[in-house]
């Protein structure tokens, strides 16, 4: 079956401008969830939507947020883009069901360079 | 305190040899799960294998294992017959059950290099 889908895979935005990322999860995965990746703070945390809503938040500002759609489909968005904002953005899926299982998988990434 | 602790930012390995990748967590959550994850240059994290707290047996994938010491909360990778490919970073994450399903706590990272 077909895996994760992030679209753009790659992007260069400006200070102050805005941008949206989608994440496509696996067929079946009601679960989506995002992390950002920088050679700073290494992989963090951002939200978690199961069902069109957000069950968990990460520690980031409100510039950052996200929504899910019926077909579970993911976008996050990040506005008022800063120099800090240049990372590698990772989308992962899960059935999100509240076994613990190592059913999560990722996506291959939207790297945003913010100039 | 690190919940994740990956302490080796670099490892070489010949070819066609073992390798193990040292992990150690912190949680006082009695459900939890841990998980290792490839990333090559790409950027893509590859799924490579996952142990739950309360399984009784080591997780084995493949040529990769994970040697679970649960009572002195480590995690360590093994993989067997090292090939070419698989030179690339290596993370440990844990998701605690009280923290959320899809929450992973990722460790720093450690960079493998195999050589031929």
């Amino acid at each position: 079956k077909a895996g994760v889908t992030q679209t753009p895979r790659y992007l260069i935005k400006t200070r102050g401008q805005q941008v949206t990322l989608s994440c496509s999860p696996i067929s079946g995965h009601r679960s989506v969830s995002w992390y950002q990746q920088t050679p700073g703070q290494g992989l963090q945390f951002l939200f978690e939507y199961f069902s069109e809503t957000q069950r968990n938040k990460g520690n980031f500002p409100g510039r950052f947020s996200g929504r899910q759609f019926s077909n579970s489909r993911s976008e996050m968005n990040v506005s008022t883009l800063e120099l800090g904002d240049s990372a590698l953005y990772l989308c992962a899926s899960s059935l999100g069901l509240a076994e613990n299982t190592g059913e999560l998988f990722f996506g291959e990434g939207s790297r945003l360079t913010v100039l | 305190a690190q919940k994740i602790t990956q302490t080796q930012p670099g490892m070489f390995v010949q070819e066609k040899e073992a390798v193990t990748l040292d992990c150690t967590y912190d949680t006082s959550d009695p459900s939890y799960g841990l998980f290792w994850y490839k990333q090559p240059s790409s950027g893509e994290m590859i799924f490579l294998i996952y142990q739950g707290s309360y399984d009784q047996q080591n997780a084995t994938e493949g040529r990769y294992s994970l040697n679970f010491q649960k009572a002195r909360k480590s995690a360590n990778l093994v993989i067997s017959a090292s090939q070419l490919g698989d030179s690339a970073m290596y993370f440990c994450a844990m998701r605690e059950a009280s923290g959320g399903y899809n929450k992973l706590i990722f460790g720093a990272g450690t960079r493998l290099a195999v050589h031929p």
